[in-house]
């Protein structure tokens, strides 16, 4: 069966510090793999979007940034935090081909102060 | 502009009890439309997923349904538990060029199950 994983689970970073979030899944190949952040009161949001290795959509525009160095690693990185960074960042996945399913992560809750 | 509009925004309802959540969407052109329930602190978790030509889907006590026309979909909750207390998500995708889809998110109806 497949499996998503996140880490950590909980994260708080000083302002202008640098940020890397992870994400793996377990049982599958070639997935579609998708960054989301959640803030409070807020539906999700779709940040980055991967449909292979070294393969990147953004989809807003901000200083975050994501990459996919393995075909089942995705990282969710910046340089420099802000205070507007703060949420809660879900990680999910698709099949490549056949299915609409969607299946996301525990998520990470990050707060920046 | 695709949209997502949940009511009511939160709920709160009696154990055992019944209830009824609402999505209305304007989203096009439409592929599927999904409910999910995202316990607090948690990622969210797929409850049905229906296309264009399924207007009712059932998951256990949960009943989806979706009326294209209208552009609307319900979800029912029937015999309500504590553990139901979440917050429920309706997302409806949209085809986009190339074969994709995208996804437009609702900001949830926040349901409390109380004794």
């Amino acid at each position: 069966s497949q499996t998503i994983h996140q880490w950590p689970a909980t994260l708080v970073q000083p302002v202008g510090s640098p940020l890397s979030l992870e994400c793996t899944v377990e049982g599958t190949s070639n997935p579609n793999l998708y960054w989301y952040r959640q803030a409070a009161g807020r539906g999700l949001q779709l940040l980055f979007y991967s449909v292979g290795i070294g393969q990147i959509s953004s989809e807003v525009p901000q200083n975050l940034s994501a990459s996919r160095p393995q075909d089942r690693q995705f990282i969710l990185s910046s340089k420099k935090l802000l205070l507007s960074d703060s949420g809660f960042y879900l990680c999910a996945w698709r099949p490549g081909h056949g299915s609409y399913e969607q299946y996301f992560g525990p998520g990470t809750r990050l707060t920046v102060t | 502009k695709n949209q997502v509009e949940q009511s009511p925004q939160s709920l709160i309802i009696l154990e055992g009890k019944n209830c009824t959540l609402q999505c209305n969407y304007t989203v096009s052109p439409f592929s599927n439309l999904r409910w999910y329930k995202q316990d607090t602190g948690r990622g969210p978790v797929s409850l049905t997923i229906m296309t264009f030509s399924e207007n009712t889907k059932s998951n256990g006590r949960y009943t989806a349904t979706l009326d294209a026309d209208t552009k609307q979909s319900s979800l029912h909750i029937t015999a309500s538990q504590l553990s139901d207390s979440a917050s429920y998500i309706c997302v409806v995708s949209a085809e986009v060029t190339g074969g994709g889809n995208k996804l437009t998110f609702g900001t949830g109806t926040q349901l409390k199950v109380e004794l």
